[in-house]
């Protein structure tokens, strides 16, 4: 079964800074792909990156960028240049395929992150 | 707006009450899903709609739980017999037919507390 592994559950980075989230994931299907979310106190879930496991090259996404390590199982979410409105949570999540050519999402439990001024 | 729309937001009923709450999905998808989010948790798996065909079920949609789409647009979460560990955010999601991107869309969720 797929799971997902945030060992964070809070972190804080000073005002544009970088900061990294870490995730690490466990999968034993060849094919997958990575996303990140991002969570503020509305609830909604807001699509940030996605990593396929295939993916030659990291994505980048902005200021977002994944630091993806097929061989260690991780993908970590880099920010740069933070801002305050990135104070939110942050939920990796793996793709678990459907019967048809739709998936699900396997979350972590989620790094909350707070941007100091 | 044209996100995915949740009704209502906020909801606060008692224990052995039933609960709905409304999804209505960005148009023209296809794909509807729904999500439980506990305090502290990422979201779980509820079920999963293509059309109006409810395709996938979670274990942890027990009993207590129905979900519709009975026109393959909008669709409804009901609760049953609400206990107080059903307490959480209910999220509802949607995605296009076509394999064209990795993006699933979230609502703002429904938040119950079951007192």
């Amino acid at each position: 079964a797929q799971k997902i592994t945030q060992t964070q559950p809070g972190m804080f980075v000073q005002e544009k800074e970088a900061v990294t989230l870490d995730c690490t994931y466990d999968t034993s299907d060849q094919s997958y792909g990575l996303f990140w979310y991002k969570q503020p106190s509305s609830g909604e879930m807001i699509f940030l990156i996605y990593q396929g496991s295939y993916d030659e090259q990291n994505a980048t996404e902005g200021r977002y960028s994944l630091n993806f390590q097929k061989a260690r199982k991780s993908a970590n979410l880099v920010i740069s240049a933070s801002q305050l409105g990135d104070s939110a949570m942050y939920f990796c999540a793996m793709r678990e395929d459907l019967m048809d050519s739709s998936y699900k999402l396997i979350f972590g439990s989620g790094t909350r992150l707070l941007v100091r001024p | 707006d044209t996100g995915v729309s949740q009704d209502p937001r906020h909801k606060i009923t008692k224990r052995g009450q039933n609960v709905t709450f409304r999804c209505d999905p960005i148009s023209e998808h296809n794909r509807l899903y729904w999500y439980r989010q506990t305090l502290g948790q990422g979201p779980e798996f509820l079920t999963y709609f293509q059309n109006e065909a409810q395709l996938e079920k979670s274990r942890l949609l027990s009993d207590r739980f129905s979900a519709e789409r009975p026109k393959g647009s909008f669709s409804t979460l009901e609760i049953q017999r609400t206990e107080q560990g059903d307490s959480a955010m209910y999220l509802c999601a949607s995605s296009p037919d076509e394999y064209s991107g990795n993006t699933i869309y979230f609502g703002e969720g429904s938040w119950l507390t079951v007192v």
